[in-house]
């Protein structure tokens, strides 16, 4: 299975400025996913990034609060914008690596709170 | 109408002792596919178990086995010989459609504690 880093791991910030999150995988795959899980919640697709086109946003989330670049086949960032307490969650990136039967390999998370 | 439902919020288990956590799901699709991930206190959500609409097998690997009943639409992971490190949050989670880069959609989740 595909070795994913998330950077960071975790950060504190404070409400109305912008974080970026990095996904890098050790090898090319053609789908990646952003999904955010509150506390004590359970996992909730934000937006699927393919490589080379404008990410797919899921109901309830917004390019301008959750925008995504995809610039290869290895590397994906989400970016929280205008950052609320409400917006205190982990992050992950997921990737199928389409060999399988769509299962998804997780990085370790990026665990947010804003203050 | 949820997905995917996981009905038992918390589960405990005795190590060495099997467990079954529970998983329905509701889809119109006849090909579909469904997961069980584990998540430690850590955070990362580790892939366990497969289960395919068409397979006429239920799905084992190692100590965990995947209980697929179609038609009541049930998806149950059984852990054998539970260990202390089993402890975690346990989600079942759905793929609908044949695979091909299809999104995920996850259950609440049981949280299972293995004592000593």
């Amino acid at each position: 299975s595909a070795v994913i880093s998330q950077k960071p791991s975790r950060d504190i910030c404070q409400r109305g400025t912008s974080l970026t999150i990095q996904c890098q995988v050790d090898s090319q795959v053609t789908m990646m996913f952003w999904y955010r899980q509150q506390p004590g919640q359970s996992l909730t697709l934000i937006a699927t990034a393919n490589q080379g086109s404008e990410a797919t946003y899921e109901s309830g989330f917004v390019i301008d609060k959750f925008p995504i670049s995809r610039p290869n086949l290895t590397f994906s960032t989400l970016t929280v914008s205008n950052m609320s307490p409400e917006d205190s969650s982990i992050y992950l990136c997921s990737v199928d690596q389409g060999a399988g039967f769509g299962e998804q390999f997780f990085g370790p998370g990026t665990r947010l709170t804003v203050l | 109408a949820q997905k995917i439902t996981q009905t038992q919020p918390g589960m405990f288990v005795q190590e060495k002792e099997a467990v079954t956590l529970d998983c329905t799901y509701d889809t119109s699709d006849q090909s579909y596919g469904l997961f069980w991930y584990k998540q430690p206190s850590s955070g990362e959500m580790i892939f366990l178990i497969y289960q395919g609409s068409y397979d006429e097998q239920n799905a084992t690997e190692g100590r965990y086995s995947l209980n697929f009943q179609k038609a009541r639409k049930s998806a149950n992971l059984v852990i054998s010989a539970s260990q202390l490190g089993d402890s975690a949050m346990y989600f079942c989670a759905m793929r609908e459609g044949p695979t091909g880069f299809q999104k995920l959609v996850f259950g609440t989740g049981t949280r299972l504690l293995v004592s000593p």
